[in-house]
């Protein structure tokens, strides 16, 4: 069964530190994986995608990874802001379709 | 280019009411997809639309849901005889192709059933 498990599922950091969120997923065959970050009240938001032969992405204080032999990713957050406080949904899709397999998503809250 | 929007934004509705929710893509976006996100859970797939046809319904409940995204206007969600178990909030994502393409998300309709 295609599934995608987050971890943790709620955190809580103080204002410019770091954070590091994991995402074990079952999805076969893969095609991509992205993460998303959806506030409160809104629609999630794409942060990065990757293939499987990639390892690394990073778009500004976001840096994921991916090990698509362990099925692994993460995200790390770095110098974490009071506006990073949102759900991190881990969604994986599978080859050459349509349909995105989410996570239940991180709670993360930054504290000032 | 406003992005994928969805109204209303919340909704209450009685047992047994209807609920219909609206979704208009994005501009130049032909593929209309609906989720579903019960409390405490991931969004689920629930329907892909092309205009005037549906595509994949397999993830919509057989019974009292059904969907549509006519030629022209924005694409419904439709619930009849609303339980409380329908209450959620749903998600619209459009996207301008099929394989893999990107899909952007609407703000999304929460539904009380009271």
């Amino acid at each position: 069964k295609n599934q995608v498990e987050q971890s943790p599922q709620s955190l809580i950091i103080l204002e410019g530190k770091n954070c590091t969120l994991q995402c074990n997923y079952t999805v076969s065959p893969f095609s991509n994986l992205r993460w998303y970050k959806q506030d409160t009240g809104r629609g999630p938001v794409s942060l990065t995608i990757m293939t499987f032969s990639e390892n690394t992405k990073s778009n500004g204080r976001y840096t994921a990874t991916l090990d698509a032999d362990t099925k692994q990713s993460s995200l790390h957050i770095t110098a974490s802001q009071l506006s990073d406080s949102a759900s991190y949904i881990c969604v994986v899709s599978d080859s050459g379709t349509y349909k995105y397999i989410f996570g239940t998503g991180t709670r993360l809250k930054v504290l000032a | 280019n406003a992005g994928v929007m969805q109204n209303p934004r919340h909704l209450v509705r009685r047992r047994g009411q209807e609920a219909r929710l609206r979704c208009s893509p994005m501009k130049g976006h032909s593929h209309v997809y609906w989720y579903r996100q019960l409390p405490e859970e991931g969004l689920k797939f629930m329907v892909y639309l092309q205009k005037e046809n549906i595509i994949d319904e397999s993830g919509m409940p057989k019974e009292r849901f059904s969907a549509e995204f006519p030629k022209e206007g924005p694409s419904i969600l439709r619930i009849q005889q609303v339980v409380r178990g329908d209450s959620a909030a749903y998600f619209c994502a459009s996207s301008q192709n099929q394989d893999g393409g990107e899909q952007y998300f609407g703000p999304g309709t929460r539904l009380t059933v009271t």
